[in-house]
């Protein structure tokens, strides 16, 4: 499968645990995005990275959320002290800045439940 | 702030009938704006896109039309299938299109047969 791809696709925690997701990219795409989306919702986005350089930060994203790609390829989305209403899809999108490809392909998703 | 919206919110037709949605975004500095397609418990995929110097875009039974002047745009979709029932999210996004998408609240399509 050459798609994007998410782990775990879900997890459940208790209020106040931290968590970590990975997203892997298509390989050739340089950009990379992080989306929340909640029930009957549209996906907000959340941050993105050009190779391992996070570009752009939501104000959605408060300090206990931090994204790092540390080599420009993969990228792990962390969120700490988790509470009920992080409860959410984490979607994860990789696109190629080049060529005009402005194309956005999104993974499965991660469902986070926090009880 | 950058907003869409997105109507309807549930839309129910027959089979063989066209299908509008219509999304209005409040930047007047977007220049990209892509559709997906989400059945549940699945991914959104691409179906199709329309950047700010085309005004329409077909793609087989799928057609995207956008007035810039007015900041809409909207999604057709003709001889209905039930294959077709999903949500369906509007997005908009500005610069060179490589950035963040800004997403309406989605439309839930129900095809009948």
């Amino acid at each position: 499968d050459t798609g994007v791809s998410q782990n775990p696709r879900h997890k459940i925690t208790k209020r106040g645990q931290n968590v970590t997701f990975r997203c892997d990219p298509i390989s050739e795409h340089n950009r990379l995005y992080w989306y929340r989306q909640t029930l009957g919702q549209g996906p907000e986005f959340l941050t993105y990275f050009q190779n391992e350089a996070q570009l752009e930060k939501s104000r959605l994203l408060s300090d206990r959320f931090s994204a790092e790609r540390p080599k420009g390829s993969f990228s792990t989305l962390e969120i700490q002290r988790t509470e009920q209403g992080d409860s959410a899809m984490y979607l994860c999108a990789s696109s190629l800045s080049s060529g005009g490809h402005n194309e956005q392909y999104f993974g499965p998703g991660t469902r986070l439940t926090v009880t | 702030g950058e907003n869409v919206e997105q109507h309807p919110s549930t839309l129910s037709v027959q089979e063989g009938d066209s299908a509008v949605i219509k999304c209005t975004y409040s930047d007047s500095a977007s220049n990209y704006f892509p559709w997906y397609k989400q059945e549940l418990g699945k991914r959104p995929q691409l179906i199709i896109d329309i950047r700010s110097n085309v005004g329409e875009k077909k793609d087989q039974r799928i057609a995207v039309t956008l007035n810039k002047t007015a900041k809409h745009f909207s999604l057709h979709i003709t001889e209905t299938q039930p294959e077709d029932s999903a949500v369906y999210f509007c997005a908009a996004s500005k610069g060179s299109g490589y950035n963040k998408l800004i997403f309406g609240a989605g439309t839930r399509l129900a095809v009948h047969p």
